[in-house]
């Protein structure tokens, strides 16, 4: 899978928005951009996907790059529960399984 | 909905002993894998499946076997643990990675430790 690069950790106010970033260069056209989260003693959940166009969901806002380069990740209202280890993977056409790197610790203080 | 499901939740094991992690799906789907997480780390791939009968290595597949009889279960053996192997298993699944959009479901994770 082609490599993605996102900070080791970021820090957010309760009700405030997140932006978590990810940069993947060498993305190629085919590849999908996922994102899970791994709570504390959890296995990781899908949040959510995209191709090219921004992606909208119950959980969270994607917005990719026009040359899809990097992407971001937005949670509207951090919450304590969003606290945990958000993961930017790229999912290849032909590839049978993700390959989660170390993410991003996110952690939320009231 | 129970989704899927692994057991045991912790073990510990000594070095030499065998032991069979568990990981069942209830969502019919056909793909199943096992990654193994160490602390602070990524998941790593260790085997998967496409479907009953048939499995294959994943990113480090060393001191493991697997096993697919069913669409259901999932089983993953250690056969002579080493301390190496202390880590938290998670099985997940997928109903078919042929789409990339498709979505992995983990299951809540194994804690093993092996003294």
């Amino acid at each position: 899978d082609a490599k993605t690069t996102q900070p080791n950790s970021m820090e957010s106010n309760e009700e405030e928005p997140v932006h978590l970033p990810c940069n993947h260069s060498t993305i190629s056209g085919t590849d999908y951009i996922h994102w899970y989260r791994q709570l504390p003693s959890q296995g990781p959940e899908y949040v959510i996907h995209g191709l090219t166009s921004n992606v909208n969901n119950r959980m969270a806002s994607l917005a990719i790059a026009e040359d899809r380069k990097s992407s971001t990740l937005i949670l509207h209202r951090a919450t304590l529960r969003d606290a945990a280890v958000y993961y930017c993977i790229l999912r290849e056409e032909s590839g049978y399984a993700l390959n989660f790197g170390k993410g991003t610790s996110l952690l939320v203080t009231p | 909905n129970a989704g899927v499901t692994q057991t045991p939740k912790f073990r510990i094991l000594k070095i030499g002993q065998s032991m069979t992690l568990q990981c069942a799906q209830d969502m019919n789907h056909n793909y199943m894998y096992w990654y193994r997480q160490d602390p602070g780390m990524g998941l790593k791939l260790i085997y998967y499946s496409v479907g009953a009968g048939i499995t294959d290595k994943g990113e480090v597949p060393n001191g493991y076997n697997v096993s697919r009889s069913t669409t259901e279960d999932f089983p993953l053996r250690l056969e002579l643990a080493a301390p190496s192997q202390t880590s938290v298993y998670f099985c997940a699944s997928s109903y078919s990675p042929d789409t990339p959009y498709e979505k992995l479901f983990f299951g809540s994770g194994t804690q093993l430790s092996v003294l």
